[in-house]
């Protein structure tokens, strides 16, 4: 069960888009289409903004998106605003496990 | 309105125990699975544990296999997390957290407690 990779930190200024990459194995990104990604404001709970890769939940806006490629998945945000500075973690289904999560990346709003 | 709360950390000393509750309200707690996922200060989400809407299966990170003990009482809409042997690197705020399904697919966490903070410290 080893943690899912993504880099520790991402930039843009507002307006622009980043991408957040997640990569894992065939055991799990790779595997299956249930990745998850969720934002994580300070001291706060995280929150669901994508699951089974590409769906947003009610409520989240549709500046987020969601793509996998192989054992890699990414996290678009578009139109970046001042509220989306935030962690944010990707996570995986793994059979007969617990979710796998990724190491966690920090959006900073320039 | 989906409510998770979670209760039962606080201080306690290397190699003792504690037993985290979580309880649920605004749905129907036996049709869902269950996680707990913790984060250690200043560190990123694990994945705890998981157990399905029925309770018949449940899994384990591995970094508290055999120390740790998933449950749910579905009549009392109650999920619980036992910790046995507890080390200064379980650490962490517990969350809780739902299923979007049965436990048993690859559902994102859809609802999420605002967790409870366990220290293990002599």
């Amino acid at each position: 069960q080893s943690a899912l990779t993504q880099p520790a930190s991402v930039s843009g200024s507002p307006g622009q888009s980043i991408t957040i990459s997640c990569t894992g194995t065939s055991s799990d990104v790779g595997g299956y289409n249930y990745v998850s990604w969720y934002q994580q404001h300070s001291g706060k709970a995280p929150k669901l903004m994508i699951y089974d890769v590409s769906t947003r939940p009610s409520g989240v806006s549709n500046r987020f998106s969601g793509s996998k490629s192989g054992n890699t998945a990414s996290l678009t945000i578009s139109g970046l605003q001042a509220e989306d500075e935030a962690d944010y973690y990707c996570s995986s289904y793994a059979s007969s496990s617990t979710r796998v999560f990724g190491t966690g990346t920090k959006v900073t709003v320039l | 309105q989906v409510h998770l709360v979670e209760s039962g950390g606080g201080v306690v000393q290397p190699g003792r125990s504690l037993r985290l509750s979580c309880a649920a309200s605004g749905f129907t707690f036996w049709s869902f699975g269950m996680h707990w996922v913790r984060q250690a200060p200043g560190k990123g989400l694990e994945g705890v544990a998981v157990i399905w809407s029925d309770g018949s299966n449940e899994y384990y990170g591995d970094s508290v296999k055999g120390r740790f003990t998933i449950s749910r009482d579905n009549s009392k809409n109650t999920l619980y997390l036992h910790m046995n042997s507890l080390r200064a690197e379980d650490t962490a705020v517990y969350y809780c957290a739902r299923d979007g399904g049965p436990g048993y697919s690859g559902y994102g966490l859809d609802y999420w407690g605002q967790g409870t903070l366990v220290t293990v410290s002599s």
